[in-house]
């Protein structure tokens, strides 16, 4: 079935340097993506969101980009911190809306 | 602000068992969603439900049953508990198509 998947399963930086986290996606219908923070033992936090009529969207130091031509997101974190060190995951919502499909995640560490 | 509820937090019990999680979504949220997250993967959807109706089913055991009330508050039952089952179980609402917002989940250990 399509899905949604991440690339790198661990991604390694070092604190004060920029994260880019990325996330490739098959249902080219697709409209509406979330970025989720993960810490141990934790839900899900929202991140950011974006649609499929934007490509760029910007929060506090993270920044989502979606290219629709090649059904790829990313996730930017400017200047990391050890506080955002935890799985990241890219989530698709379907076209009713009923039914958000997480991606694999990927662990972000962030070396001091 | 308000956000999803979930109890209890953790929760053990022996195979054969039966379980039963409750969630609380936050007010006005007419979406409730449940997921099954095994140790290192990523959360699975279970079941979803629209105004106390299913909504949507995904690889939910048959063991499992779920419902929404009135309140729309959701329970998770769980019966003939597996030790397979034993996972992070988190509750998720929105209000349509928007707002998604996850629980903090309940930690069941079947043993």
């Amino acid at each position: 079935g399509e899905s949604v998947g991440l690339h790198l399963p661990t991604l390694s930086v070092q604190e004060g340097d920029n994260s880019i986290i990325n996330c490739a996606y098959s249902n080219s219908a697709s409209d509406y993506f979330i970025w989720y923070k993960q810490e141990s033992g934790k839900g899900p936090q929202f991140i950011i969101d974006i649609r499929s009529n934007m490509d760029k969207r910007q929060g506090q130091r993270v920044t989502v980009l979606l290219n629709k031509t090649v059904k790829h997101l990313s996730l930017q974190i400017a200047a990391t911190q050890p506080g955002d060190s935890a799985v990241y995951f890219c989530a698709e919502i379907n076209n009713a809306g009923n039914m958000l499909t997480f991606g694999g995640g990927t662990r972000l560490m962030v070396k001091p | 602000a308000a956000g999803v509820i979930q109890s209890p937090r953790h929760l053990i019990k022996e195979k054969r068992e039966t379980a039963t999680l409750k969630c609380y979504p936050i007010p006005r949220h007419d979406t409730v969603y449940w997921y099954q997250q095994g140790p290192g993967q990523d959360p699975q959807f279970l079941i979803s439900f629209y105004e106390k109706m299913q909504s949507d089913k995904g690889s939910i055991p048959d063991r499992f049953s779920a419902q929404q009330f009135s309140d729309y508050h959701s329970e998770l039952n769980m019966s003939s508990l597996e030790l397979g089952d034993s996972a992070l179980y988190f509750c998720a609402s929105s209000r349509g198509p928007s707002g998604y917002t996850f629980g903090s989940g309940t930690r069941l250990t079947v043993v």
